[in-house]
């Protein structure tokens, strides 16, 4: 089945570094989302990539979507505390139909930590 | 007013015990997703149904059956609670997919099953 790899696991920074996470998936891909879960919390749906070359912008986080639509990334720039939680990616593979069409597979997430 | 709620918060029980979780979302979505959660953060679809139709089962033994009353409650009922069964519960909804293009999920605060 569909598999989205995501790395690093766990990243931890000081406060004010900048921090990647990056999703890959051996497919291509019809679209990918990102989501945030604090630690204790839920994820919460941050933002949705379709095109190919897809860059967008919230505030201080940058999420890009490959050329091939193989993989994505999240930069947060200038890392605050308020940033700590797991990251994960969410994807469809392009070729769903039917049932799968409603299926998002997530990556295992990365775990940030800022140190104030 | 919250948007997807889930009930329990938290549930304690005994092996062999059954065990419901219910569901209720007001944002007038018609698909609806129940996902595991296991203690290395891994989230993990389990079922998804559409306007109460079952669109997705995911290997999923037959311990846990969903019931969706109707398009805003999606339950989930556990038979013969085991030791593996522990871990985060969350239930989320989205508008159905477009096409190529999902929405985001809005997932509600979880519930924690501990079977001891």
């Amino acid at each position: 089945g569909q598999q989205v790899m995501q790395i690093p696991q766990y990243q931890h920074v000081q406060e004010g570094e900048d921090f990647t996470t990056y999703c890959n998936s051996s497919t291509t891909l019809s679209n990918i989302q990102w989501y945030k879960q604090r630690p204790g919390g839920h994820p919460v749906f941050l933002i949705q990539l379709v095109k190919s070359g897809e860059v967008k912008k919230q505030k201080r986080l940058t999420f890009q979507f490959g050329e091939a639509k193989k993989n994505s990334s999240l930069h947060i720039t200038a890392t605050q505390t308020t940033d700590v939680g797991t990251y994960f990616c969410a994807a469809k593979n392009l070729q769903s139909r039917g049932g799968s069409n409603y299926k998002l597979t997530f990556g295992k997430g990365t775990l940030l930590t800022v140190n104030p | 007013d919250t948007a997807v709620s889930q009930t329990p918060k938290y549930l304690v029980t005994q092996m062999g015990n059954d065990k419901s979780i219910k569901c209720e979302q007001n944002l007038g979505h018609d698909t609806m997703y129940w996902y595991k959660q296991d203690s290395k953060k891994f989230l993990k679809i389990m079922f998804s149904y559409n306007n109460k139709e079952l669109i997705i089962n995911e290997t999923v033994p037959n311990r846990f059956s969903p019931k969706s009353p109707d398009k805003a409650h999606l339950n989930l009922h556990i038979n013969s609670l085991e030791l593996g069964d522990s871990a985060v519960y969350f239930c989320a909804s989205s508008p159905p997919p477009q096409g190529r293009l999902n929405y985001g999920y809005t997932f509600g605060s979880g519930t924690r099953l501990t079977v001891v």
